[in-house]
């Protein structure tokens, strides 16, 4: 199975600070088909996980613009330009290109 | 709006099976693919498989001889079966559907394994 690092697995940020998850992957997530399927969640507290990203770097409906995904290959980073109180939460880079779908180990965004 | 509600025991003895239904409305399960995920204590999240628009199905390898996941139809429904469970299922199991994404997620139901 593709393994998923995450890191930090824990992040403390102030209000307005810019902040960046990285996720690294066992092998390259390059689909035959040229997409490379890496995802964002968001699990808030006590709610389901929300897409945040998917393909790397395209933004769901409804996502503020202060989150950007990057990267290609094996290596990904999700950031956020200007935290605010209602990002905290675990963040999990998830990916589609390999089966079984794999999951990162997740990293707790925690608002100082 | 597409929801998704899983629905099923909170409570399961070792060695039975269990048995989680997911009611979908505002969108048809004979279009695109609806998976089941569950998140252990702690983070860790595990897929575990889906059932396509066609029926079809797919599902992690290391639970490929205990898990069916099945449909019907008629009712919008899909549903998951886990046979000999142990503690080690103890987890939080979510519904969702798969397009380039998992794009919605059900609430979740906490399933305990315990005698």
């Amino acid at each position: 199975d593709v393994v998923l690092t995450q890191t930090p697995p824990t992040l403390l940020a102030t209000i307005g600070q810019s902040v960046s998850i990285s996720c690294r992957s066992s092998q390259s997530l390059l689909h035959s088909n040229g997409n490379t399927y890496l995802n964002w969640l968001l699990q808030r507290t006590g709610q389901s996980p929300q897409p945040l990203i998917y393909l790397v770097s395209k933004l769901e409906s409804g996502v503020p613009n202060r989150f950007s995904g990057s990267g290609s290959g094996t290596d990904f980073t999700l950031k956020i330009s200007g935290v605010e109180a209602e990002d905290l939460g675990v963040y999990y880079c998830m990916q589609f290109t390999h089966y079984p779908f794999t999951f990162g180990s997740g990293t707790k965004l925690e608002i100082k | 709006e597409v929801q998704l509600q899983e629905s099923g025991p909170g409570l399961v003895k070792p060695s039975q099976s269990l048995s989680l239904t997911c009611s979908v409305t505002g969108y048809s399960i004979t279009s695109n693919y609806w998976g089941w995920i569950r998140k252990f204590p702690g983070n860790k999240m595990e897929w575990m498989g889906y059932i396509s628009y066609s029926g079809s199905t797919s599902y992690n390898p290391s639970l490929k001889s205990r898990i069916s996941i099945t449909r019907d139809t008629s009712k919008n429904q899909f549903f998951l079966q886990l046979n000999s469970v142990t503690t080690e299922d103890t987890a939080t199991y979510y519904c969702a559907r798969l397009r380039t994404t998992v794009d919605y997620w059900g609430q979740g139901v906490m399933v305990t394994v315990s005698s």
